[in-house]
């Protein structure tokens, strides 16, 4: 049972403009959220977070957004630029989870130049 | 420089033979944790430890034995490995910070092959 899902595989954005990539969580008890950024051939690193505390975290380009109420978080780049093509997974924890990690089936963004 | 080490990055074996896949990191964390990554599924957790001789399943520990004898070191034991194990395995530590755990860092992947 998937309790994060990341229902678009894949994703292309032209260079410059917007890319939105969503996720959406079932389980109410998730307190803390993160997006990670994998590239063929390494492991994911780490691109931001946010605690359930807040609605908006920014750093640089990356913006993400959380809806508590819709269970739904979503990652803004901005601008998008080539670098930026790699698979994303969203990811989200909780203390009343059994302190485990669930990550999301990743979404492989594309920016053509 | 901060960092988490498998060790091997590819590994083809056979059905039924016994092998571990080394993971160290040179951060301190406290929480570390095995993943493997397929097609369609993501990154599932397999096991996880929040520090030294404390060790919990995660969503697939089926045919998987970890140990944390140390808090740099976490292997991964397949006793028995079947074709179904066959995967991208990472390994992860994170910090514990105010009684939650931050952001995790990767190594950098172990594609397993069992035949």
């Amino acid at each position: 049972d998937q309790q994060v899902k990341q229902n678009s595989p894949s994703l292309s954005v032209q260079e410059g403009r917007i890319s939105i990539l969503n996720c959406d969580y079932t389980n109410s008890m998730f307190d803390y959220f993160l997006w990670y950024k994998k590239y063929p051939a390494e492991g994911p690193t780490f691109l931001i977070s946010i605690s359930s505390i807040k609605d908006k975290n920014e750093d640089g380009r990356f913006t993400v957004f959380l809806n508590k109420s819709a269970k739904h978080l979503s990652l803004h780049i901005v601008p998008s630029q080539p670098g930026d093509s790699a698979v994303y997974f969203c990811a989200a924890s909780g203390l009343n989870t059994g302190n485990q990690f669930y990550f999301g089936t990743g979404t492989s963004l594309t920016v053509i130049p | 420089e901060a960092q988490v080490t498998q060790n091997p990055r590819y590994l083809i074996t056979v059905t039924g033979k016994k092998l571990t896949v080394t993971c160290s990191q040179n951060m301190n964390h406290e929480y570390m944790s095995w993943y493997r990554q397929d097609p369609g599924l993501g990154l599932r957790q397999i096991y996880y430890s929040m520090n030294v001789e404390v060790t919990d399943k995660g969503d697939v520990p089926e045919g998987y034995k970890v140990s944390r004898k140390e808090k740099r070191n976490f292997p991964l034991i397949l006793e028995s490995p079947s074709p179904n194990q066959t995967s991208l395995y990472f390994c992860a530590s994170s910090r514990l910070l105010d009684s939650s755990f931050t952001e995790a860092f990767f190594g950098q992947g172990t594609r397993l092959t069992v035949v």
